[in-house]
């Protein structure tokens, strides 16, 4: 099974817009980081936002904000008034694991949504 | 700017020929990553190293190899490149290990493999 999905491939929206891009992930540990990144034509990974497994409130980060329910296991992320600029991939990952300790532990990433933003 | 590089940005090689790209990071993080990308499949770990020569194996590393000498430098190796291999590849560093660590990319080095 999958551990993130993200169920659409591509988004269209206009500027100025809302946009909520879905994400769900599956996992059984009790620590667990969900992040957000931004992936623009040029190639690069942007971090945007993260979400801990226990943080009570929903994460915000300027336009960006992760809407987070955890017994949906939902972490979907929200952007206000759309730019231009946010046409982009966007891919939702998580990692899980002990919290603490040597070893690493990978993002397991989603396979992403487009977002296109006309004007 | 987490301050990572990696070199070359763009090579193009033939099937057969070693290959060995480099992460250089200025901030001494601790963790550092291998990530490669092909469509479909998002971005998957090849290896990751917690310190100078610690290093781990990830969900891809057969026919792949890292090196970490220095705390700065993450060396990942193809002994014997394949046309599978063709990707883009990134490295990430994190400061701490564990899940509720972000961790940042560097711009990516894309590879050909012919």
């Amino acid at each position: 099974a999958q551990k993130i999905t993200q169920t659409q491939p591509g988004m269209f929206v206009q500027e100025k817009e809302a946009v909520t891009l879905d994400c769900t992930y599956d996992t059984s540990d009790p620590s667990y980081g969900l992040f957000w990144y931004k992936q623009p034509s040029s190639g690069e990974m942007i971090f945007l936002i993260y979400q801990g497994s226990y943080d009570q409130q929903n994460a915000t980060e300027g336009r960006y904000s992760l809407n987070f329910q955890k017994a949906r296991k939902s972490a979907n992320l929200v952007i206000s008034a759309s730019q231009l600029g946010d046409s982009a991939m966007y891919f939702c990952a998580m990692r899980e694991g002990p919290q603490w300790g040597q070893a690493g532990t990978a993002l397991i990433f989603g396979k992403g949504t487009t977002l296109s933003v006309s004007s | 700017d987490a301050g990572i590089t990696q070199s070359p940005r763009h090579k193009v090689t033939e099937t057969g020929t070693p290959v060995t790209l480099r992460c250089h990071q200025t901030e001494n993080h601790r963790y550092m990553y291998w990530y490669r990308q092909d469509p479909g499949h998002g971005l998957r770990l090849i290896h990751y190293s917690y310190g100078v020569k610690d290093t781990d194996k990830g969900e891809v590393s057969d026919g792949y190899s890292v090196s970490r000498s220095k705390t700065e430098d993450f060396l990942l190796t193809l002994e014997s490149a394949t046309s599978s291999q063709t990707s883009v590849y990134f490295c990430a560093i994190s400061e701490e290990g564990g899940p509720l660590d972000t961790q940042y990319f560097g711009p990516g080095t894309r590879l050909t493999v012919l």
